[in-house]
């Protein structure tokens, strides 16, 4: 069956353009995680949705970071005013339900990688 | 596309041995544990898990062991193939998470000598 996909699998942008990357989780997973991977380090825990609900965005970096998701499924990063520093590959990932009992398998989507210039 | 963790720390190994990669985890309230393998230009894929009240658990080829003492989570692979290089991660779920967000150590590289 289909994973995770996410879209563009690649974006180069300018420095203070918008950029919207989106993820669309497996058929049925509740929650779905974004998470941002830099160059040479593990990935980083972004937001987090239940539903359509973001349940914890406490890894959002600052208020250029916003995302959506707000059917229940396809999720949307939506980032403003981009820097330098936002480069990066964004990660998806979702689950059957957010609990931590075994076989909670999160699958993670390719990422999408994001360069600003 | 471009590899991920071109800085990591690297474990090679001769293809048929064993391996070991080793994962140092912070937060004592941590209490369950995740080995992701991430191969170049692709996500996270999970490998094997294990709670904080087991020291071992086993899989196809692969063996999580926990230290709970000190702090110390290591993947045993098994009759390592050239299928297994890849970056490996070990990911940590705090206990007081409602959800299931995970923190990623730093990744190891392994490479597969045929």
């Amino acid at each position: 069956g289909a994973g995770v996909s996410q879209t563009p699998s690649n974006k180069v942008t300018e420095k203070g353009k918008y950029v919207e990357l989106r993820c669309d989780p497996i058929s049925g997973h509740t929650a779905l995680y974004w998470y941002r991977q830099s160059l040479g380090q593990g990935p980083e825990f972004l937001i987090y949705f239940q539903g359509t609900g973001a349940a914890d965005d406490s890894g959002l970096p600052n208020d250029r970071f916003f995302a959506v998701r707000p059917e229940g499924s396809v999720s949307t990063l939506k980032i403003q005013r981009t820097e330098r520093g936002d480069s990066a590959v964004y990660l998806c990932a979702s689950s059957l339900t957010p609990g931590r009992e075994w076989d909670n398998e999160q699958f993670f989507g390719p990422g999408t990688r994001l360069t600003v210039l | 596309g471009e590899s991920v963790g071109l800085h990591l720390p690297t474990l090679s190994v001769q293809e048929g041995d064993n391996s070991i990669i080793n994962c140092a985890y912070s937060n004592s309230a941590s209490d369950y544990f995740i080995w992701y393998k991430q191969e170049s230009g692709k996500g996270p894929q999970f490998i094997i898990d294990i709670r904080s009240n087991m020291d071992k658990r086993q899989g196809q080829r692969v063996t999580v062991l926990l230290n709970k003492t000190v702090k110390h989570l290591s993947l045993q692979i098994a009759a390592t193939q050239p299928g297994d290089s890849a970056v490996y991660f070990c990911a940590e779920n705090r206990a007081n998470n409602a959800g299931n967000m995970l923190t990623f150590g730093g990744g190891t590289r392994l490479m597969v000598k045929p």
